[in-house]
């Protein structure tokens, strides 16, 4: 069965103070690993794709990378409206694991001024 | 606005009723799907539709069934409800029916379900 653990649980910074989240995963057959930001009473609003290990996306401050067993989403000089539960999720290509994400529990980043 | 809707956005009900969630796809969006979202499961991959015809099932309970309508609307009818049925409940749209990485999910901003 797919997994996925983020750590950590929720992360505090202050303002331009860069970090990375971490989301360790085991699937069977990688199909793509997803980022999705999350705001509060809202559903989750898609980030990155990640397809193989080595490879890189970036979006304004967010950089999402990927090894064979994890990804980081490193925030660079971090601001408020950055704060955000931060969602990632697998695809895997066997057996029970197709046609659906598993996601991690995420992690809640508060930036603070 | 994602694009994706959901109603109602909050429901209230008692152990034992009949609720049902509806959903309606971002337009061009063939696939929904059902996810639920609760403190200690995190998000959970209910039940995938693509054009009408279940497409993939997840942990969906006995006591919950969903469908998808002609005009590509979905809805997902929870009965016998029980405590631990409170949860948030998101819709997702996608273009295609296959799961692959450029299957991008589209969320709708959820549907929150309190039963008492």
């Amino acid at each position: 069965e797919d997994q996925v653990t983020q750590s950590p649980e929720a992360l505090r910074l202050q303002e331009g103070e860069s970090s990375s989240l971490n989301c360790s995963y085991t699937v069977s057959g990688l199909r793509g690993l997803f980022w999705y930001r999350q705001d509060p009473g809202k559903g989750p609003e898609f980030l990155f794709t990640l397809y193989s290990a080595g490879e890189e996306k970036e979006k304004e401050r967010l950089k999402a990378t990927l090894t064979k067993k994890e990804s980081f989403l490193h925030i660079t000089a971090p601001k408020p409206e950055d704060s955000a539960t931060y969602l990632c999720a697998v695809l895997g290509a066997g057996g029970t694991s197709y046609g659906k994400l598993t996601f991690g529990q995420g992690t809640i980043l508060t930036v603070h001024p | 606005d994602s694009g994706v809707t959901q109603t109602p956005k909050h429901l209230i009900t008692a152990t034992g009723q009949r609720v049902t969630l509806r959903c309606s796809p971002r337009s061009g969006d063939l696939s929904v799907y059902w996810y639920q979202q609760s403190l200690d499961q995190g998000l959970q991959f209910l039940i995938q539709y693509y054009n009408g015809e279940e497409r993939a099932k997840g942990n969906i309970l006995e006591r919950f069934s969903a469908q998808q309508f002609p005009d590509l609307h979905s809805e997902l009818n929870l009965s016998s409800l029980e405590l631990g049925d409170s949860a948030l409940y998101f819709c997702a749209s996608s273009v295609y029916a296959d799961s692959s990485g450029a299957n991008v999910l589209t969320f709708g901003a959820g549907s929150r379900l309190t039963v008492l």
